[in-house]
C-alpha cells in the first residue's frame, strides 16, 4: 500500500513570495490533515478535510493561507505572501473517516521543508 | 482545550537499556486516545503505540509499552532493549474520541532521544 505522497520535500523562498504545497493521501482515505511543525515544536493543526469539505480550519491564518483538495483526493496549501514565521515543516496526514467513532489511525507523508529568507 | 506537556526535551540511553519517556495531558473529557509517536530526521511520523482511555490494561507493543495514569493524566512510554535506530524525536499526542473537527491530534513539543552505542 502508497503512503502519503508530498511535494516538494524542501523549499527555500523569499519573504512576500508564494508557495504552494502538494498532498495525495492513501487511497481510500476520507480524511486529510495538513499541520504546521515549527523547529522544536509538535506539528498543529491547519487545516482538516472530510472529502472535499473543510471540517477544521480555525487555526488556519487565512490571510495568507488557503487550502483546496478538489474531487477529495489530493490536496494543495497555498501560502501568498510568505513571512518569515511561516519557516516550519508542513505534513500532511490522512486517516479512514475522522466522522465514524474508532481511533482511525493518522498516517503522515514525510513533510515538506519551507525555509523563509 | 486539550494540552500535552512533555518537560524533557531530551534523553539519552545506552544501548540494549530501558528508558522511560514522561508526558502529562489535560483534558476534561472522559473518552479519548493516546499516542506516542517517533520522527526520525527523515521527518516521516511514524506510530509506536496508542492507548483508549477507557482500557484499564497498558498497551504493549513489543519492545515498546505504557504506563498509562488516567487518574493522574499521565501517560510515561517505556523503551526496552533499546537499540540505535530507536534515536528519534518522540511526540505524545492526544485525540478526542469525538468524531469530526475533534478528530485532530494535539502534540507535545517533543523529546530527542539519543541512543548510546
Amino acid at each position: 500500500e502508497a503512503g502519503v505522497a508530498q511535494s516538494p520535500r524542501y523549499k527555500i523562498i523569499e519573504k512576500r513570495q508564494s508557495v504552494a504545497f502538494w498532498c495525495n493521501p492513501i487511497s481510500g482515505h476520507a480524511t486529510l490533515y495538513w499541520y504546521q511543525q515549527i523547529l522544536g515544536q509538535g506539528p498543529k493543526l491547519l487545516i482538516q478535510f472530510q472529502n472535499n469539505g473543510v471540517v477544521d480550519d480555525s487555526q488556519l491564518p487565512k490571510d495568507r493561507f488557503s487550502a483546496e483538495r478538489l474531487k477529495g483526493v489530493d490536496s494543495t496549501l497555498k501560502i501568498q505572501p510568505a513571512k518569515l514565521e511561516d519557516s516550519a515543516v508542513y505534513l500532511c496526514a490522512s486517516s479512514l473517516a475522522a466522522l465514524a467513532g474508532g481511533p482511525y489511525e493518522q498516517y503522515f507523508g514525510p513533510g515538506t521543508r519551507l525555509t523563509v529568507t | 482545550a486539550q494540552t500535552v506537556t512533555q518537560s524533557q526535551p531530551e534523553m539519552s540511553v545506552q544501548e540494549a537499556e530501558t528508558v522511560t519517556l514522561s508526558c502529562t495531558y489535560d483534558t476534561s473529557e472522559s473518552d479519548y486516545y493516546l499516542f506516542w509517536y517517533k520522527q526520525p530526521p527523515s521527518r516521516q511520523m511514524i506510530l509506536v503505540i496508542r492507548q483508549e482511555a477507557y482500557k484499564q490494561q497498558n498497551a504493549t507493543e513489543n519492545r515498546f509499552s505504557v504506563n498509562f495514569q488516567k487518574a493522574a493524566k499521565s501517560f510515561s512510554l517505556k523503551i526496552s532493549d533499546s537499540q540505535l535506530g530507536d534515536a528519534a524525536m518522540y511526540f505524545c499526542a492526544y485525540r478526542s474520541s469525538l468524531t469530526g473537527a475533534n478528530s485532530k491530534l494535539t502534540f507535545g513539543k517533543g523529546i530527542t532521544l539519543s541512543v548510546r552505542p
